[in-house]
């Protein structure tokens, strides 16, 4: 299984950027990064994906490092409504996607 | 544009007996997967159809589980005879081939309880 370390849980205040990191050492040249988050009792929803280069949408930016080993999701400004488990995960050649344990994200008013 | 839907929500059945989960995915999505977190543990994967074809089944877990996806529109997970450990919440994920196929749409879940 492609394998990815994120830390249990992060706080954040509300209105403030948030960055999660994500460790993907073992990274492969075809692996996709991408970032899901789960809301309560909904299934996980898709946030940004990249491959080498950083990546912005309406949501978040990507920030991946040179080498491919760690990447940083970018909440701009966290909201209540971003308080989710965002999950940090490498898309192998086969498309299955691994999920790890993810980072619940705490968001404090 | 509707979303993935997934039936029922949640389901309470009694160890050996059978359950059937449906899903389905956005209209002219190809790619179907099915999901499934059972307690304490990460989601997994379980399988991936195109269209009506199995892709993938490498993560079905014994041959107590089903899968169907007949016609390439709605699929179904059949789990006969249920375990306990079977139970958990069970997701079902589409996404178009070609452009857009990285990006996978979940539903909320069925959550299955076997006692």
């Amino acid at each position: 299984d492609a394998k990815t370390t994120q830390p249990n849980s992060m706080e954040s205040n509300e209105e403030e950027p948030v960055h999660l990191p994500c460790n993907h050492s073992t990274i492969s040249g075809t692996d996709y990064i991408h970032w899901y988050r789960q809301l309560p009792s909904q299934g996980p929803e898709y946030v940004i994906h990249g491959l080498t280069s950083n990546v912005n949408n309406r949501m978040a930016s990507l920030a991946i490092a040179e080498d491919r080993k760690s990447s940083t999701l970018i909440l701009h400004r966290a909201t209540l409504r971003d308080a989710a488990v965002y999950y940090c995960i490498l898309r192998e050649t086969g498309n299955q996607f691994y999920f790890g344990t993810g980072t619940s994200l705490t968001v404090i008013p | 544009e509707a979303g993935v839907t997934q039936f029922p929500s949640h389901s309470v059945i009694e160890k050996g007996q059978t359950v059937t989960l449906r899903c389905d995915p956005i209209s002219g999505h190809d790619n179907l997967y099915w999901y499934r977190r059972v307690m304490g543990k990460e989601i997994k994967f379980l399988l991936h159809f195109v269209k009506e074809s199995k892709q993938d089944e490498s993560g079905m877990p014994n041959n107590r589980f089903l899968a169907e996806r007949t016609g390439g529109t709605y699929s179904t997970l059949k789990v006969q005879p249920a375990e306990l450990e079977d139970s958990g919440v069970y997701f079902c994920a589409s996404s178009p081939v070609g452009v857009g196929a990285n990006v996978l749409t979940f539903g909320a879940g069925s959550r299955l309880t076997v006692l």
